[in-house]
């Protein structure tokens, strides 16, 4: 069964850093979204992409953070001069563009940040 | 805005026993989706089961059934015939059928099972 890939798997960056995680939606999917979890605390959403723009962004996804899909196949999340507050696991999650489908999700990256 | 409640933070039932996991939400929509997406030690997020909030018949998946209230804005999981491999975090969560797909989560239920 398809899967979405996340890398890496577990992401060690000094404090104001840059940081890219990457995703690999699933093939025929055209909706790609990134979630965060902090440790011990709810799974939120940060930011949906569809058609190559943002459909949809939460409160979290401020300048410093962007998305791309610089190719046919990645979808990458960044964060521009990381804090100590973004170190969570971040998933990422796809979907095809039909309301009654519903999202798969990735392993997830867990950002530490030192 | 949408939230969601599970108020069990950890629930224990004991092998081929039957668990019922518990989650609230709100919300002033009529139309919208319903999830329980289950997180074993391995991380990745798996859809368990999914109801249409329009449709009165509970959703239910070989040992996974849902008890919904749509007036009570309830949305309970049921587990039948407890398997060691059910044991992991399940969370609830809402997606609105009129205003974009995002997901809002509760803050999960760890489940262990014992043998």
């Amino acid at each position: 069964e398809p899967e979405v890939t996340q890398t890496p798997s577990h992401q060690v960056t000094q404090m104001g850093q840059e940081v890219i995680l990457r995703c690999v939606p699933i093939s025929n999917h055209l909706y790609f979204y990134w979630y965060r979890q902090i440790l011990g605390q709810k799974v939120e959403f940060l930011v949906s992409f569809y058609n190559n723009e943002i459909s949809e962004k939460s409160e979290i996804f401020d300048d410093q953070f962007s998305v791309e899909r610089p190719d046919g196949s990645n979808f990458t999340l960044k964060i521009r001069s990381t804090k100590l507050e973004d170190s969570a696991m971040y998933f990422c999650a796809s979907s095809v563009p039909r309301d009654d489908q519903p999202q798969h999700f990735g392993d997830g990256t867990r950002l530490s940040i030192l | 805005a949408q939230t969601v409640t599970q108020s069990q933070p950890e629930m224990s039932v004991q092998e081929a026993e039957t668990v019922t996991l518990s989650c609230t939400y709100d919300t002033s929509e009529s139309d919208y989706y319903l999830f329980w997406y289950k997180q074993p030690p391995s991380r990745q997020m798996i859809l368990v089961i999914r109801q249409e909030a329009y449709k009165q018949q509970n959703a239910t998946e070989n040992r996974f059934s849902v008890n919904f209230q749509k007036a009570a804005k309830s949305f309970s999981l049921k587990i039948s015939d407890s398997q060691l491999g059910d044991a992991a975090m399940y969370f609830c969560a809402y997606r609105s059928m009129e205003y974009g797909n995002k997901l809002v989560f509760g803050a999960g239920t760890i489940l262990r099972v014992k043998s």
